[in-house]
């Protein structure tokens, strides 16, 4: 199993840019969240999905849209890149009943 | 708002030396995670419990849900331990602490 993947691993990006994070996981997990990091600050929730077809807010969703049309992938879209979306994004699996949370490798984003 | 207290927020230790990490939240909760997360690295779950303690090889967890506490003990500490420990609670969501930045010297 490769676990969890993301891509692309660093991105740079001009201000108004648009771009999908992408995640996906072999699991045949059905929860599927996305998180930001920044620096001293834990992780927040952006969105989160609890199977394929349903997706929900979290924390800090504005500036994000999410899709899940599969069980296996779980894409974040910036619809139009701020500065205040620089940060290390990472998208994370697990399975129904709140076990163990498998987290990819991140996305690390700037934008300029 | 703070959810999730830990500390200390930054801990040097010489190689050998027994290491606590402390976690307190203000959530109710059903279970507790501990996360690792090396320099640069990914993000990995090393402990997840509800009660009591648990132990893997060198890293023991405990919690007291009572109190709404845990700790994480690393005993003889070794270099490659040098990373961030990230406590997080979880009930209907996962909350996280900003973690404990770790340093064992060797």
């Amino acid at each position: 199993n490769a676990g969890v993947t993301q891509t692309p691993k660093f991105q740079v990006l001009k201000t108004g840019q648009s771009m999908t994070l992408q995640c996906a996981q072999d699991m045949n997990h059905e929860y599927m969240s996305w998180y930001r990091q920044d620096p001293g600050m834990g992780l927040r929730l952006i969105h989160y999905s609890v199977g394929a077809g349903i997706t929900d807010q979290g924390e800090v969703p504005n500036g994000y849209n999410v899709s899940r049309s599969t069980t296996e992938d779980f894409p974040l879209r910036l619809l139009s890149a701020a500065p205040s979306q620089t940060s290390v994004y990472f998208c994370a699996s697990r399975g129904t009943h709140q076990e163990t949370q498998y987290f990819g490798p991140g996305t690390r984003l700037l934008v300029l | 708002k703070n959810e999730v207290e830990q500390s200390p927020q930054n801990l040097t230790a010489q190689e050998g030396e027994f290491i606590t990490i402390n976690c307190s939240y203000s959530v109710g909760i059903s279970a507790l995670h501990w996360l690792q997360q090396h320099p640069g690295g990914g993000i990995v779950s090393l402990f997840m419990l509800s009660s009591g303690k648990k132990k893997h090889g060198r890293l023991i967890a405990t919690i007291n849900i009572q109190e709404k506490h845990s700790s994480l003990h690393i005993t003889a500490s070794h270099p490659r331990d040098s990373a961030v420990y990230i406590c997080a609670p979880t009930g209907n969501q996962f909350y996280f602490g900003t973690g404990t930045s770790l340093t064992v010297i060797p």
